[in-house]
Order: structure tokens, then sequence, then C-alpha cells
């Protein structure tokens, strides 16, 4: 089974703050790689599919890169509805697997 | 509007089983594999396994396979998930999703009690 390790755990920044968060399969994904924002109480939001398509509706702060093994995403002038927890997922070889979240926090 | 829509909130006691319904809407409901997810509170998301509604075709993780069952019915668009032989370890929320092509339910809350 392939694990997805996300780094960090938490993170604490403000409004305006350029915020990278990684993910790292324990093997090879190519890009089948996504990213998901979810918010207390409510489902998973799709953000990015394929590493670094992003969805329709999303704000262009956000963005997604890497193939392989190791990805990253990258929210370039963080704003207030932001706040939230960050999940990658890949969706190479089934069981498909999620890494352990994100949560970034306001400072 | 493109949704998937669950069935509500469920208690079970400990050894019993439990089916969540997710019906699709606002788009061809066999274009697009359903998984499961689940989440406890204040823990990640984990994948139980796919389905495809053309085929039937299925897929587990490996710690469900016995436990779950994924089906559908096509005539009104709506994916089920069994799961049985419940304990309080499966107390969650459960969603059916699309994953890439953004489909979310809107989750159904799994309570596992005696």
């Amino acid at each position: 089974d392939i694990q997805m390790t996300q780094s960090p755990s938490s993170l604490s920044a403000s409004v305006g703050d350029r915020v990278t968060i990684t993910c790292r399969a324990s093997q090879t994904i190519n890009n089948y790689l996504n990213w998901y924002q979810q918010k207390a109480g409510r489902a998973p939001s799709l953000l990015i599919s394929a590493a670094s398509n992003l969805q329709s509706g999303v704000p262009a702060r956000f963005s997604g890169s890497g193939s392989g093994t190791d990805f990253t995403l990258t929210i370039s002038s963080l704003q207030p509805e932001d706040f939230a927890t960050y999940y990658c997922q890949q969706d190479y070889t089934t069981p498909y697997s999620f890494g352990q979240g994100t949560e970034l926090e306001m400072k | 509007q493109v949704q998937l829509v669950q069935s509500g909130a469920e208690v079970k006691k400990p050894g019993a089983s439990v089916r969540v319904s997710c019906k699709a809407s606002g788009y061809t409901f066999t274009s697009y594999n359903i998984n499961w997810v689940r989440q406890a509170t204040g823990q990640g998301l984990e994948w139980m396994g796919w389905m495809n509604p053309n085929s039937g075709n299925t897929g587990y993780a490996q710690r469900f396979q016995g436990r779950v069952t994924m089906t559908r019915d096509t005539s009104i668009s709506t994916a089920y998930m069994d799961l049985n032989s419940l304990r309080s370890e499966d107390t969650a929320v459960y969603y059916c999703t699309t994953l890439d092509q953004g489909l979310w339910g809107q989750g159904t809350q799994v309570t596992v009690s005696s």
C-alpha cells in the first residue's frame, strides 16, 4: 500500500502569508495526486487534481506542483477563508490513500 | 444541480449493520466511480472502497474486506454502502465521493453505541 506523508501536521500563519504544504508518497504515483480543503463540519472540497490542475472556482492563489513522489500545495497570499485543514490523496492505485492532514491555523 | 445527497444519521448497536445511501443528480450516474470515505471525529480521512456504477465492479480496502458491500441501483441513480458487524471504532462520518471529479455527499454520521 502507498503511504502519504504530509508536512507539517499543523501550521500557524497570518493573512497575506505565502504557505507551502508538502506531501510525499512512499512510492511513485506519477501525477495522480489530489489536494482537498476541509472546513470544520463540512465535507472536503477538491482544490487541485492531477497534482497541478486547479479546479473551477478555486482561487488562483492556490497552486500545486510535483510529480513522482514529492508534491507541494502553495497558497500565495493567505486569506481569512483559507484557514482549514488540507489533505493530499493519491489515486494512482488502490487502496487510495490520504495524507494525515495539515491544519492551517491563524497566527 | 450536480450533487450527491446522502441518507440521514444512524445510531446502531455493536454487532448490527448499517446501510448508507448516496443519490446522484445533475449528471449521468454511471459516468464516475463512487468511492466511500470515512472520518472519525477529529481524525483524518480514510478510504474504504470504490464502485463502478456502470458495471457494479467494486474494490475494498483490505481492512474492510468481508464487512463492507458497495452496491447501486442505476434506476434511481443511488449508491449504497453496507457495513456489518459494527463496533464502536466504526463511529464516524461516512462520505460518498467521486474523488477527482470533485463531488462529495454531505456526510452521514454513523454512531455505534450500546
